[in-house]
């Protein structure tokens, strides 16, 4: 069983659109967190949300974390080509488990 | 900055060769990670060390063993390395959790094995 569901898998759009990938599960979470890999790389943090309705921006990114701490939405704003790579979401449990649950990741490719 | 390394970014082993993949972080985190990542599977945790000395294996186990003897160093041990063992390896460190329990990844291992 799937504890994280992202969604769209795979998502291919011009630079200038704008897009929203979610990450939904049926679990709380205590926390959670969304990490861009690019190819060959390792993924590299760009935001934690730890509150019920919080969002957070991170300049042309914006992120939401559900009311219920349940699910968790990214939106980028007027995409550009540095945008491209798996983002991945991952959350932990609640009770304090030191390990995190990982989504399979939106593959997003912003084409010139 | 945080600082994870990984011995190797590419790697390429015969079937039954024992392999070490090394990874070192320089934050003083308390918990260490390695997991596989693999097309249509994404990441999957195979062990996960929460001090010196100490490990708990993950979802996938099988085939691998690991060591801590220092804080900042955590190994991976293919000990006779086969054709589906054949991935991308990435080691991660985090603190001890409060709220977050954020990890912050190596650059990865690429490992194939023929």
């Amino acid at each position: 069983t799937q504890l994280l569901e992202q969604s769209p898998q795979f998502l291919s759009i011009q630079e200038g659109e704008n897009l929203t990938v979610y990450c939904n599960s049926s679990s709380v979470f205590s926390s959670l967190q969304w990490y861009r890999q690019e190819p060959g790389e390792g993924p590299v943090l760009l935001v934690t949300v730890v509150t019920g309705g919080e969002v957070k921006k991170l300049k042309r990114l914006t992120f939401q974390f559900g009311d219920a701490r349940k699910d968790s939405s990214l939106h980028i704003t007027a995409a550009q080509p540095g945008d491209t790579g798996l983002y991945l979401c991952a959350a932990g449990l609640q009770g304090g488990s030191e390990k995190l649950v990982f989504g399979k990741g939106t593959k997003l490719t912003v084409n010139p | 900055d945080v600082k994870v390394t990984q011995s190797s970014r590419y790697l390429v082993k015969r079937t039954g060769e024992k392999v070490f993949l090394e990874c070192v972080q320089d934050m003083d985190h308390e918990n260490m990670f390695w997991y596989r990542q693999d097309p249509g599977l994404g990441l999957r945790l195979i062990y996960f060390s929460y001090d010196v000395k100490m490990k708990e294996k993950g979802d996938i186990p099988e085939g691998y063993s690991v060591s801590r003897e220092k804080k900042e160093r955590f190994s991976l041990i293919l000990e006779s390395a086969s054709t589906n063992q054949t991935s991308m390896y990435l080691c991660a460190s985090s603190l001890v959790s409060g709220a977050k329990g954020e990890q912050f990844f190596g650059p990865g291992t690429r490992l194939t094995v023929l």
